[in-house]
């Protein structure tokens, strides 16, 4: 089973900060099937990403995903006092299956 | 605009089964782009993928909860249900229906129903 490792557990950062979110998964994966998601208190996740680095619809282009072997990158420009929330990356294999990262809380500093 | 929203018990004794069903409004579960998905959140796990269905009826299970889960698939309410049988404390969880655009990413999800194993 592949698992995905993100870093850092959590960041804190000021409005107006460059936020960058990474995902390790624990072998190769077809980046296809690599998603970001975003999720805030009360509320179920929102996809921003998938396919590694294509922006889901009506998501800013504040956000972007890119990737390197199996190191995957949420980047978020310049945050937005909206943005604050945790962000989870998902990958989907053939098997079928399903498997998310653990988290990574981007708080107020 | 699809809209997909969980109901069911908020509570369920330990060694009973779980039942909760997904309503989908705003798009025909019977259309075949899609498959219908169910994932649960804890705060020990963060979230899990459960398992889903396609609207012919094949289905998909976590192989760690395969034993024990049952999804299905009624498109004349366009719904979808799912069952989680033998529960205990550790099933305690958020529990998320979402839509998969055949994929393996999940672009829609309802809100998200508390269930409690106690």
């Amino acid at each position: 089973e592949i698992v995905l490792t993100q870093s850092p557990g959590t960041l804190s950062l000021s409005p107006g900060d460059r936020a960058t979110v990474s995902c390790r998964a624990s072998q190769s994966i077809n980046n296809n099937y690599l998603a970001w998601y975003q999720q805030k208190p009360g509320q179920a996740p929102r996809l921003l990403i998938y396919g590694a680095s294509r922006r889901a619809a009506g998501i800013p282009d504040r956000f972007s995903g890119r990737w390197s072997g199996t190191d995957f990158t949420l980047t978020i420009s310049r945050l937005e006092p909206e943005d604050f929330a945790v962000f989870y990356c998902q990958h989907y294999d053939s098997s079928p299956s399903v498997t998310f990262g653990q988290g990574t809380k981007v708080e107020v500093k | 605009q699809v809209q997909l929203q969980e109901s069911g018990p908020g509570l369920v004794k330990p060694s009973q089964t779980l039942s909760l069903t997904c309503t989908v409004s705003g798009g025909s579960i019977s259309n075949g782009d899609f498959y219908w998905s169910w994932v649960r959140q804890t705060p020990g796990k963060g979230l899990e993928w459960i398992g889903f269905i396609f609207h012919r009826g094949t289905t998909y299970y976590s192989p760690s909860l395969k034993s024990r889960v049952s999804i299905s698939i009624d498109t004349s309410k366009n719904q979808f249900s799912l069952k989680v049988s033998s529960v205990t404390a550790a099933d305690t969880a958020m529990y998320y229906c979402a839509r998969d655009p055949t994929v393996g990413h999940f672009d829609y999800w309802g809100q998200g129903i508390l269930v409690t194993v106690s």
